[in-house]
Formats: structure tokens, sequence, C-alpha cells
């Protein structure tokens, strides 16, 4: 079965920072792999995906995320954060087939705040 | 391209009551999902509509069901309503069909249940 983790609850830093939100996965079947955000009252919105093309994925808003298969990770990664960037991230992995492979698995979130 | 489109945005209900969410996908999706976000579960499938057959359910009780008409709409009931049943319904839209696992979930904006 599939599932995800992410090691860390709520994340700070400074405006300009790098930000690193960690991710592992859990899969049988080699992963579809998705980092969601989520501002207040809001939706989730794509970020980026990982679908087996390329290992460093580039997404929306500066950010990127690099699958290691070897350490079942997928960290989301920006070099530079900005104070617009405050919201929480949820990673996710897809369904394998024989358990339903258009439902996504998430993980628990991570909270980011950026102070000036 | 018009989004996911989820009404009402905000109910308030009292216990025992039922309660149905609407949700419009994007055009040419035939696959809708349901999310229930709460704080203390975090975001757990409910259950996938394609082509008007439910494909897949999650772990919870009877009194949540859905359907999907044959525009893709779709609506998800409660039925008796219970004060866990406060959270946040998230709809997610997707192409749905076999070899698609590759693209993404477009969710909607959600609606946001208050049960007292």
């Amino acid at each position: 079965a599939q599932s995800v983790t992410q090691l860390g609850s709520h994340v700070s830093v400074s405006e300009g920072a790098l930000v690193l939100l960690r991710c592992n996965y859990s899969s049988s079947v080699p992963p579809y792999l998705f980092w969601y955000v989520q501002y207040p009252n809001q939706g989730l919105q794509l970020l980026l995906k990982y679908t087996s093309a390329a290992t460093l994925v580039k997404g929306i808003n500066g950010f990127e995320a690099e699958f290691k298969k070897s350490e079942t990770s997928f960290h989301l990664t920006k070099p530079s954060a900005h104070m617009s960037d405050a919201a929480e991230y949820f990673c996710a992995v897809r369904g394998s087939v024989s358990g339903g492979y258009n439902k996504l698995i998430f993980g628990a979130g991570t909270r980011l705040a950026v102070h000036p | 391209k018009a989004g996911v489109t989820q009404t009402p945005r905000y109910l308030i209900k009292t216990r025992g009551q039922q309660v149905t969410l609407s949700c419009s996908p994007i055009s040419g999706h035939r696959s809708v999902s349901w999310y229930q976000q709460t704080p203390g579960q975090g975001l757990q499938f409910l259950f996938e509509y394609f082509s008007e057959t439910q494909r897949n359910k999650g772990n919870f009780p009877g009194r949540f069901s859905g359907r999907q008409f044959s525009n893709s709409r779709s609506e998800m009931n409660v039925s008796t309503l219970e004060l866990g049943d406060s959270a946040l319904y998230l709809c997610a839209s997707s192409l749905g069909a076999a070899g698609t696992m590759n693209t993404e979930a477009f969710f909607g904006q959600g609606t946001r249940l208050t049960v007292v």
C-alpha cells in the first residue's frame, strides 16, 4: 500500500532563506508523486508532479523537487522564500492500480511560516 | 478553461440533518473524487466516481454517499449529520481514464460544513 510521511508539521524560515519541506513515500510500485499548496480557506493548488520522466521536477512559483528512489524521498525546495509562500504544503502519492489509482494519499501537511 | 466549482462554499447544519454538496468538474474530465479535510485527520479520501460509477471508496460510514451524473457533475450526501462531520469537503477533477495516471487532479475551493 502507498503512504506518505511529511517530516515537520511546522517549518519557519526567514524571507530570502532556503525552503526545504521533506516528504518520504512508501510504494510497492513506481510512484506518481505530487506537491500541493493550500492557502487559508482555499482548495489545493498543484505545485509540481513526478511522473518518472525526470528526477528533478520544476514547478510553479520557483519550487522544485527531486525524486530519490534510493532514499524514497521527494523533498520540496525553493532557493529564496517570499512572504507569499506562507501556506500549508501537502505531499501526495497516487494509489496503486489495485488500490484505486485515481485516489491520492496525502501526508499530514507542513505549515510554512515566512518571517521578515 | 473554467476550474472545478463547488457549491455552496459554506454550510451550517444541525446535528441529525442531511446535506448535499455539489461539484462541477473541469470540462472533459470524467473522474470526480471527494476528500474530507479536518485538523485531526488531515485529508482523507471519501470516494471516486468515473463515468457515473463509483470506482473507489474510502473508509467512511454509509452515511456518506455520492453520485455522478451523465455530464460528470457530482454530488455527495451526508445523512444524519454528526458534530464530527464538520470539515472542509474538497472535490477533485481529473481525466481519470486508464493510462492517465501521470496527470494531475485539480481541486475546487471546497465546501466548509459546520455541524452544530
